[in-house]
C-alpha cells in the first residue's frame, strides 16, 4: 500500500502566485486533514475533512482553499501566495474514532518568495 | 500560545541513558496521541492513551496519561541513537465534536554514540 502520497515534494513560488498541493490516500479513510509545520510550531490544522463533499476550517485557514469530491483525494489550494505560507505541509488520513492512527505523506516544502 | 505545552524543547544526551519528556496543558483531552517524526519525513504514531492513569509500554518506552487528563510523559529507558528524533504530543480536546487533534511545538531529541 501506497498509504499517504503527497505531491510536489518541493516548489518556489514567488509572491502573488498559485498553486495546488495534491494528497491522495487509499486506504479508504473517511478523516482528512491539512497541517502546516513551522520551525519550533509544531503542527497547525489548515483544513480536515470528514467525507466525500465534506470540509471545515482548521486553526489556521487564512490563505488556502480545499475541496473533497472524492474519497482518496484531498487537494489544498493556495490562491495568492505570501511569504507567510513559507512552510512545510503535511497531509494526513485516519478512519473514524477518536483513537485513531493519523497517517502522514512525506511532506511538501512550499518556499514563497 | 500552544494547547499543549512540550518541554523541553530540545534534549541532547549519550547512548544508554534515559531520558523524560513531558506534555502538559490545562484543558483535558478524550485522547493524547504521541508521535515521531524524522528528517523530512511525516510524523508516526507511536502510542494512544484514553484513560486517566493509564500507562502504556512499547519496549524501551513508557507513556503516561495524567489522571485529570491533562497532561502525558514519555520515558525512554537506555536511549539508543535510533530514538532521535522529534517526539509530538496531540491531543482530542473533550469539547471538540469532530475530533480534531492539538499538536504540541515538540521535543527534538538527540541520542549521541
Amino acid at each position: 500500500n501506497a498509504g499517504v502520497t503527497q505531491t510536489p515534494k518541493f516548489r518556489i513560488l514567488k509572491i502573488g502566485q498559485s498553486m495546488t498541493l495534491q494528497c491522495t490516500q487509499d486506504m479508504n479513510h473517511n478523516y482528512m486533514y491539512w497541517y502546516r509545520q513551522d520551525p519550533g510550531m509544531g503542527l497547525k490544522l489548515i483544513y480536515y475533512s470528514v467525507g466525500a463533499g465534506i470540509t471545515d476550517k482548521g486553526e489556521v485557514p487564512n490563505g488556502y482553499n480545499v475541496s473533497r469530491s472524492t474519497t482518496e483525494d484531498f487537494p489544498l489550494r493556495l490562491e495568492l501566495a505570501a511569504p507567510s505560507q513559507t512552510s512545510v505541509y503535511f497531509c494526513a488520513s485516519s478512519s473514524t474514532g477518536y483513537t485513531d492512527t493519523q497517517y502522514f505523506g512525506p511532506g511538501t516544502r512550499l518556499t514563497v518568495l | 500560545t500552544q494547547l499543549l505545552e512540550q518541554s523541553p524543547q530540545f534534549l541532547s544526551i549519550q547512548e544508554g541513558e534515559n531520558l523524560t519528556v513531558y506534555c502538559n496543558s490545562s484543558s483535558v483531552f478524550s485522547s493524547l496521541q504521541w508521535y515521531r517524526q524524522e528528517p523530512g519525513e511525516g510524523p508516526v504514531l507511536l502510542v494512544t492513551v484514553v484513560t486517566g492513569g493509564e500507562v502504556k509500554k512499547l519496549k524501551r518506552l513508557t507513556f503516561q496519561f495524567g489522571d485529570a487528563r491533562k497532561d502525558s510523559s514519555l520515558h525512554i529507558t537506555a536511549a539508543q541513537t535510533g530514538d532521535t528524533g522529534l517526539y509530538l504530543c496531540a491531543g482530542r480536546l473533550t469539547t471538540d465534536s469532530w475530533g480534531k487533534f492539538q499538536f504540541g511545538a515538540g521535543t527534538q531529541v538527540v541520542v549521541t554514540p
